[in-house]
């Protein structure tokens, strides 16, 4: 069965560092979205792109964050310069047929 | 905003116990709404989903049903597993003709299920 994945499972930075985050969506489907989830806390959204470009963000994503569809397959999320606060589990998920379907996350730990 | 509020966790039952999750919505218009369950070391996996108010949705002996009138998605199970210990998830994606939207999520309740 298709599935969503994301690498690394665990990325560990230190504060001011850049990081990109990687997603491989199913195979066409055409929206993509990521969320994050402070330990803790609930499953927030960030961003949603279709058509090579951004269709919805959250007040979260400020000009730290940027997503990108490079090459037609994976979908990356950039942190420009990591805060301590943007340690969390990361996940990205693609949509078909009004279901999301969801990759098994990326920690983020910034140190 | 959307908002959704499920019941404080952990929840801790014995297999074959009944389960209840509580969950309430507060949104616009007629949202969508979904239960996603995340087993250990995976990612959100969808279990089910109402489009509409009295539908119900059911899903590997799991049932909730959209209840308009009182903003409430519950999450039933007659008798629950061991295999069923995860995290439960509620959520919504607006109304207004599209679903292509953004979930937005409770904050989730711990199962777990002893032999």
């Amino acid at each position: 069965e298709p599935e969503v994945t994301q690498t690394p499972s665990h990325q560990v930075t230190q504060m001011g560092q850049e990081v990109i985050l990687r997603c491989v969506p199913i195979s066409n489907h055409l929206y993509f979205y990521w969320y994050r989830q402070i330990l803790g806390q609930k499953v927030e959204f960030l961003v949603s792109f279709y058509n090579n470009e951004i269709s919805e963000k959250s007040e979260i994503f400020d000009d730290q964050f940027s997503v990108e569809r490079p090459d037609g397959s994976n979908f990356t999320l950039k942190i420009r310069s990591t805060k301590l606060e943007d340690s969390a589990m990361y996940f990205c998920a693609s949509l078909a047929k009004n279901i999301q379907y969801f990759g098994a996350g990326t920690r983020l730990s910034v140190l | 905003g959307d908002s959704v509020t499920q019941m404080e966790g952990p929840v801790t039952l014995s297999e074959e116990a009944f389960l209840t999750i509580n969950c309430t919505y507060t949104a616009t218009g007629y949202p969508s709404l979904f239960w996603y369950v995340q087993y250990p070391g995976e990612g959100l996996q969808l279990l089910l989903k109402a489009t509409k108010a009295d539908d119900k949705g059911s899903n590997k002996g799991f049932e909730a049903t959209y209840r308009k009138e009182t903003t409430s998605f519950h999450l039933e199970k007659g008798s629950v597993q061991v295999s069923d210990s995860a995290v439960y998830f509620c959520a919504l994606t607006p109304g207004g003709g599209t679903s292509y939207g953004k979930l937005t999520f409770g904050q989730g309740t711990i199962l777990t299920v002893h032999p």
